[in-house]
């Protein structure tokens, strides 16, 4: 079992419209989760990075939320545009070490 | 700044070559870190290089190797390429030695073995 699961898979919505992307993990303890946007054949870009006390972190039309008691992290894109067409990853950093736990990503699809 | 570079952008190879992988880092970071990403197994962490010296490891065969030179730049070597090496690779850099400092991506080489 993945430590970090996303959800869901992938996703298709109209240009202009809000979607909410999930990702759970068992990670724990862990000092950062963050969410990365990662363009077809690009590399993964920062969206959010957020601490284990913080609740919410936003990013201009990006909003993460984190509920450390469900191990639950959201991801909220408001009113779509083309280009947010794009994998999303939830990555988490367990506590005390260096390395990334990258979650397989949400496909998102905005069409006109 | 500059970017994170990487260098070739495309590879094709075939069964049992090697192939060699450069990464230059963010002018002034110090850690470089590499990464397979497949469709299947999504991104996966490779190695770590911090100051020269390897710092982290993941779950990879020996075929898979690096290093780090003086100016942070970095290099991946794989060697009896197999198809499942088939992946994009990316590499990282970040000012500290991993740790909750953000990574910087560079556009990755997709590698093709045939």
């Amino acid at each position: 079992k993945n430590q970090v699961e996303q959800s869901p898979q992938s996703l298709i919505i109209l240009e202009g419209k809000n979607c909410t992307l999930q990702c759970n993990y068992t990670v724990s303890p862990f000092s950062n989760l963050r969410w990365y946007k990662q363009d077809t054949g690009r590399g993964p870009v920062s969206l959010t990075i957020m601490t284990f006390s913080e609740n919410t972190k936003s990013n201009g039309r990006y909003t993460a939320t984190l509920d450390a008691d469900t191990k639950q992290s959201s991801l909220h894109i408001t009113a779509s545009q083309l280009s947010d067409s794009a994998s999303y990853i939830c990555v988490v950093i367990p506590y005390n070490t260096d390395k990334l736990i990258f979650g397989t990503g949400t496909r998102l699809q905005v069409f006109p | 700044k500059a970017g994170v570079t990487q260098t070739p952008r495309y590879l094709i190879k075939t069964r049992g070559q090697q192939v060699t992988l450069s990464c230059s880092p963010i002018s002034g970071h110090r850690s470089v870190s590499w990464y397979q990403q497949t469709p299947g197994q999504g991104l996966q962490f490779l190695f770590e290089y911090f100051s020269e010296t390897q710092r982290n490891k993941g779950n990879f065969p020996g075929r898979f190797s690096g290093r780090q030179f003086s100016n942070s730049r970095s290099e991946m070597n794989v060697s009896t390429l197999e198809l499942g090496d088939s992946a994009l690779y990316l590499c990282a850099s970040s000012g500290l030695a991993g740790g909750p400092d953000t990574q910087y991506f560079g556009p990755g080489t997709r590698l093709t073995v045939l």
